[in-house]
């Protein structure tokens, strides 16, 4: 059975950093693309971050791209989004999402239960 | 960037009924789109993907269609269970993209 488990969310103040982490389990890891997913409070998804099984592909939305770092550890089964110069409008609910099995299955099959990460002072 | 509209963002409906979401991209992905389904403090949960495929446990009165640009999610005869927020996402090339979301309420 597919798992993710995201932790490190939490209070940080505005211009401050966090990371986060999702530890996988049930799947090949290291086959596997890895997205982060958030949802500001009350709000829809979208998508921030994606990197490939090997670690040497990372993708990022226009609204993180400088500031956020995705990255992986295949030995730990781990992806992690390291969060800096956070602003209030990354408060959300971030997701861990693995996508679907075969080459052209990018949509978001498994996904974790989120942790939130809130920037305020 | 590819954007992604979803139609209408809130819609009631009652049990039994045939309802029908609508989702437009502003360009061509071919089949590249998925359908999930949020219910209030939960993980979305992927329903419909490469347009048309149901996903691995997904009751049958859910389906999809559309090519293109054009993309409709139909759920057959609602249940109470399918009263939730429903999203199409586009992965057709990054950045990925999500519509706005169309919450299905009870009439």
């Amino acid at each position: 059975e597919v798992q993710l488990v995201e932790s490190g969310g939490g209070l940080v103040q505005p211009g401050g950093s966090l990371r986060l982490s999702c530890a996988a389990s049930g799947f090949t890891f290291s086959s596997y693309v890895m997205n982060w997913v958030r949802q500001a409070p009350g709000k829809g998804l979208e998508w921030v971050s994606a990197i490939t099984g090997s670690g040497d592909g990372t993708y990022y939305a226009d609204s993180v791209k400088g500031r956020f770092t995705i990255s992986r550890d295949n030995s730990k089964n781990t992806v992690y989004l390291q969060m800096n110069s956070l602003r209030a409008e990354d408060t959300a609910v971030y997701y861990c999402a693995k996508r679907g099995s075969g080459s052209l299955s990018s949509y978001f099959q498994h996904w974790g239960q989120g942790t939130l990460v809130t920037a305020s002072s | 960037d590819i954007q992604m509209t979803q139609s209408p963002s809130t819609l009631s409906a009652s049990v039994g009924d045939r309802v029908t979401i609508t989702c437009r991209a502003s360009q061509s992905i071919t089949t590249w789109l998925a359908w999930y389904q949020q219910k209030p403090g939960k993980a979305p949960n992927l329903l419909i993907y490469k347009a048309s495929s149901l996903e691995s446990g997904v009751p049958s009165r859910f389906s999809g269609s559309g090519s293109g640009t054009d993309f409709t999610l139909t759920i057959s005869s609602l249940q109470p269970d399918d009263f939730a927020t429903y999203y199409c996402q586009q992965y057709n090339s990054y950045p990925y993209s999500f519509g706005q979301g169309t919450k299905l309420e009870i009439k």
